[in-house]
């Protein structure tokens, strides 16, 4: 078992561009969730999918946006990058009840210059 | 708001010697709770929850965590730390407001020393 993949592991960007980044889940997993993790600080939540559908959605701009495929890996997209958006991008897998553990992919690093 | 408090940026400990990583929340509800571990360079990795049932949950590596509900707290425990154990470690909760998102601490770092 492969566990969560995330892809790339480490990518540079420069402010106003549009960056993807993707997830592949757990086997069996089908709830996909992105963490944003600046430096120093516990991750924040994103949003999470489930059935291809944004199921819930945290405090960041409509920058952030995201997408699950029918084999319930997903993609990160962040338009317009900000200096500010630097940060380690985690995608978590789970099973769609909340009481189950989320299971945690390397993470990507995304820097913006 | 909603949120979780580690109250120290960093714990040392020897080597043999029992750990403690205090974490205390502050939702509505009876949440749910979690405690994960940050290497270098890695994502995170679960080490133990509770969700409902007797306090004191047992997890991975030896760890084992302590649930409070009158204090609030759900403190992460280890009986002999071993130099590996250092990291930094992160306290999570899913509130029960029909919230799926994990809220996390800001994290303590661990330090062992030999």
């Amino acid at each position: 078992d492969a566990g969560v993949t995330q892809s790339p592991t480490h990518l540079i960007k420069t402010r106003g561009q549009q960056v993807t980044l993707r997830c592949s889940p757990k086997s069996g997993h089908d709830t996909v969730s992105w963490y944003q993790q600046a430096l120093g600080q516990g991750p924040q939540f994103i949003f999470q999918y489930y059935e291809e559908e944004e199921r819930q959605r945290g405090n960041f701009p409509d920058r952030f946006s995201g997408h699950q495929f029918p084999n319930y890996s997903s993609e990160l997209n962040v338009n317009a990058l900000l200096l500010g958006d630097s940060a380690l991008y985690l995608c978590a897998s789970s099973y769609v009840t909340e009481n189950t553990e989320a299971f945690f992919g390397q993470g990507t690093r995304l820097t913006v210059v | 708001a909603q949120s979780v408090a580690q109250p120290e940026d960093q714990v040392n400990v020897a080597e043999g010697n029992p750990l403690t990583v205090k974490c205390t929340y502050s939702v509505s509800g009876n949440p749910y709770l979690f405690w994960y571990v940050q290497y270098p360079n890695r994502g995170l990795q679960f080490l133990l929850k509770y969700i409902t049932g007797d306090n004191l949950v047992k997890g991975s590596y030896g760890f084992e965590a302590e649930f409070n509900k009158s204090q609030t707290s759900f403190h992460l425990k280890k009986p002999s730390a071993l130099v590996s154990d250092s990291a930094l470690y992160f306290c999570a909760v899913i509130p029960m407001d029909s919230s799926y998102k994990l809220i996390f601490g800001s994290g303590t770092r661990l330090l062992v020393r030999p």
